[in-house]
């Protein structure tokens, strides 16, 4: 029972450093989205794709790019990171859209120093 | 602009007292309202997705309920293993960016 898996689980970087979260799923989800939540606020859509090959620009993408070239996995990229990108992420996937459960990994805790 | 708040933020309860927690929600074109439970380290995980007015979901100590402006989720009897962290998040009718989330309320149940 996989379901949404993410790597790594916690990440120390340095400002300016750049890296990956992985995302995989084995629910054979279409829709695949990455959020982060930050400390008394609800989760925020970053990135999410409705299909391999095709993404799209959620409410707070600055910083940030995915890619989708299966529809299996999602990697998060962090360009030139910034204390501001200190958060904990999550990648989701769900099988529609609109009304359709969504389903979470475990979440990645990164700080940015 | 579509809205979801969630009270109180915090919830304190001794083993065995009910309460219930709201979910207010002010979005175009719900197509689903849906309450999520989140232990700390983890990720939030699905409890009740509830489509229309007047319609009631329950598992175990938890149900839920939704209006044409909220859903509440009311917890009868609690144990401590019912502490977490407990979102609701409002499903739209648009493309792709389909979710709002709440910022969820913190429940400590002490035995």
């Amino acid at each position: 029972n996989a379901g949404v898996t993410q790597t790594p689980k916690f990440r120390i970087l340095k400002i300016g450093q750049s890296m990956t979260l992985q995302c995989t799923q084995d629910m054979n989800h279409n829709y695949m989205y990455w959020y982060r939540q930050d400390p008394g606020m609800g989760l925020k859509l970053i990135y999410y794709s409705v299909g391999a090959g095709i993404t799209d620009k959620g409410e707070v993408p600055n910083g940030y790019n995915v890619s989708r070239s299966t529809t299996e996995d999602f990697p998060l990229r962090l360009e030139l990171a910034a204390p501001s990108q200190t958060s904990v992420y999550f990648c989701a996937s769900s099988r529609l859209s609109s009304g359709n459960t969504i389903y979470f990994g475990e979440g990645s805790w990164l700080t940015v120093v | 602009e579509d809205q979801v708040t969630q009270s109180p933020e915090a919830l304190r309860l001794q083993e065995g007292e009910s309460s219930s927690l709201n979910c207010s929600y002010t979005v175009s074109g719900l197509r689903g309202l849906f309450w999520y439970r989140q232990d700390p380290g983890k990720g939030p995980e699905f409890l009740f997705t509830l489509y229309s007015a007047g319609e009631e979901k329950e598992k175990e100590r938890l149900k839920a309920t939704l209006t044409k402006k909220e859903s509440f989720l009311h917890i009868t009897a609690p144990k401590p293993e019912d502490s977490a962290t407990y979102l609701c998040a409002a499903s739209l009718d648009n493309y792709g960016q389909n979710f709002v989330f709440g910022p969820g309320t913190r429940l400590s149940v002490l035995p």
